[in-house]
């Protein structure tokens, strides 16, 4: 069975700094993994997704993630923090083996960001 | 379509009333899914399609729960005898195909309160 736990429910940046959102997973097999973010009122859109190619993976709007499969980690930075980035983001693990895609969500980390 | 639609956004039932929410996927593809997301939680995944049939509904709480994609575009998920505990926010998602790396495209959602 596949799990996700997102460390923080809640970050508070300043705009100008980094932003690290941390994701650990389990999974039985070799997983795909994505970020998803979500803005008040609209759809889930994908930030960007590890599917066994290169372990650090850039994504939209200066995010990326680093896929560690030693410590099980897929934690989500930026090198400096815009207002507009405030939102919820989630991890998610999707494996695939029973021969389609389930997606396991974790409970989210808000990110806030202050002038 | 250009990306996921839902309708209705919102829905306010009294308790004991059937609703039904419908799903427009993207035009090419083959898969859709359908999530239930509970307040500060993730969401979690209730059927899947591919194409009109339904491989799984392992993930429906309920007999009172049921979806169709007659089709193989437009879905409907139908809730009977709703239930104070169904408010929720329910996603849809397509994507091209069904494997774990697929991308899931996912709609703006319809938040259903029952009174």
């Amino acid at each position: 069975a596949q799990s996700v736990t997102q460390l923080d429910s809640h970050v508070s940046v300043s705009e100008g700094t980094p932003v690290l959102l941390r994701c650990n997973y389990s999974s039985s097999y070799s997983p795909s993994l994505f970020w998803y973010v979500q803005h008040p009122n609209k759809g889930l859109q994908l930030l960007l997704k590890y599917t066994s190619a290169a372990t650090l993976v850039k994504g939209i709007n200066g995010f990326e993630a680093e896929f560690k499969k030693s410590e099980t980690s897929f934690h989500l930075t930026k090198p400096s923090a815009h207002m507009s980035d405030a939102a919820e983001y989630f991890c998610v693990v999707s494996e695939g083996n029973s021969g389609y895609s389930t997606l396991t969500f974790g409970k989210g980390t808000m990110l806030l960001v202050s002038p | 379509g250009a990306g996921v639609s839902q309708s209705p956004r919102y829905k306010v039932t009294k308790r004991g009333q059937d609703v039904t929410l419908r799903c427009d996927p993207i035009s090419s593809h083959a898969t859709l899914y359908w999530y239930q997301q509970a307040l500060g939680q993730g969401p979690e995944f209730l059927t899947y399609f591919n194409y009109e049939a339904q491989p799984d509904k392992s993930g429906l709480p309920s007999d009172r729960f049921s979806a169709e994609r007659p089709e193989g575009s437009i879905s409907t998920l139908t809730i009977q005898r709703t239930e104070q505990r169904d408010s929720a926010m329910y996603r849809c998602a397509s994507s091209l195909g069904r494997l774990a790396e697929e991308t899931q495209y996912f709609g703006p959602g319809t938040r259903l309160l029952v009174l």
